[in-house]
């Protein structure tokens, strides 16, 4: 099984609009999470980091439901700059980061 | 402040020729790095990784080897490539306190014909 799993996508959202989409994750034990995105044929970036049950960097929130086992990333006021892939990475207790396939948004003006 | 440099961005190369991708992170000492190849459309595959000079750890069996010569440096090979070695290959750092937390180089798009 799966340590995550995503929707793929695409998201196709208008400028200015919110998206949300979740992450599901098999180990209940998971206490933290990473949000990472990925622009097309680029490397992955930090977005955000998830400690506790969740945290908000300005027009991102993500959320975590430990009773359901997922993890959410919302987007609000949408720009074209958020067109990427959104890649969930639960925190390994050793070096091996899980990089699934994420979910792909795209931003349309 | 950290930066990763890798190199080169684009490659193109026959099978059965050799590799080299080099993989250099400056602003830190004793980083973890990582070695990982993205096949289109999919995630992320850890290659190798390794926590300190001469140690390397391989996570799949493959027609690759990496070696760590100096603390910052990370090189990836190959004696002889196939064509399923084709991929987007990325090199990583991280801490060895924040492991989790990885910073990745631009990437090589290795073209195998």
């Amino acid at each position: 099984r799966k340590e995550v799993e995503q929707d793929p996508g695409p998201f196709n959202v208008p400028e200015g609009a919110t998206v949300a989409f979740n992450c599901t994750y098999s180990n209940s034990a998971s206490q933290s999470f990473f949000w990472y995105r990925q622009d097309c044929r680029k490397e992955p970036k930090l977005l955000m980091s998830v400690y506790s049950s969740g945290n908000e960097d300005g027009r991102f929130t993500a959320q975590l439901n430990r009773a359901s086992q997922y993890i959410s990333l919302l987007i609000r006021d949408s720009k074209l700059s958020d067109s990427a892939t959104y890649l969930c990475v639960p925190k390994a207790s050793d070096y091996k980061l899980s990089f699934g396939a994420g979910t792909t948004v795209t931003v349309r003006a | 402040s950290q930066t990763i440099h890798q190199w080169p961005a684009t490659l193109v190369q026959p099978v059965g020729s050799p590799l080299s991708l080099e993989c250099t992170v400056e602003g830190t000492s004793n980083p973890n790095l990582y070695w990982y190849r993205q096949a289109a459309g999919r995630g992320l595959q850890l290659l190798f990784y390794s926590v300190g000079i001469g140690q390397i750890s391989s996570e799949v069996p493959q027609n690759l080897s990496a070696s760590r010569p100096q603390d910052r440096q990370f090189i990836l090979s190959s004696k002889k490539l196939l064509l399923s070695d084709s991929g987007f290959y990325l090199c990583a750092w991280s801490g060895t306190v924040s492991k989790n937390i990885q910073y990745f180089g631009a990437g090589t798009r290795l073209s195998v014909l």
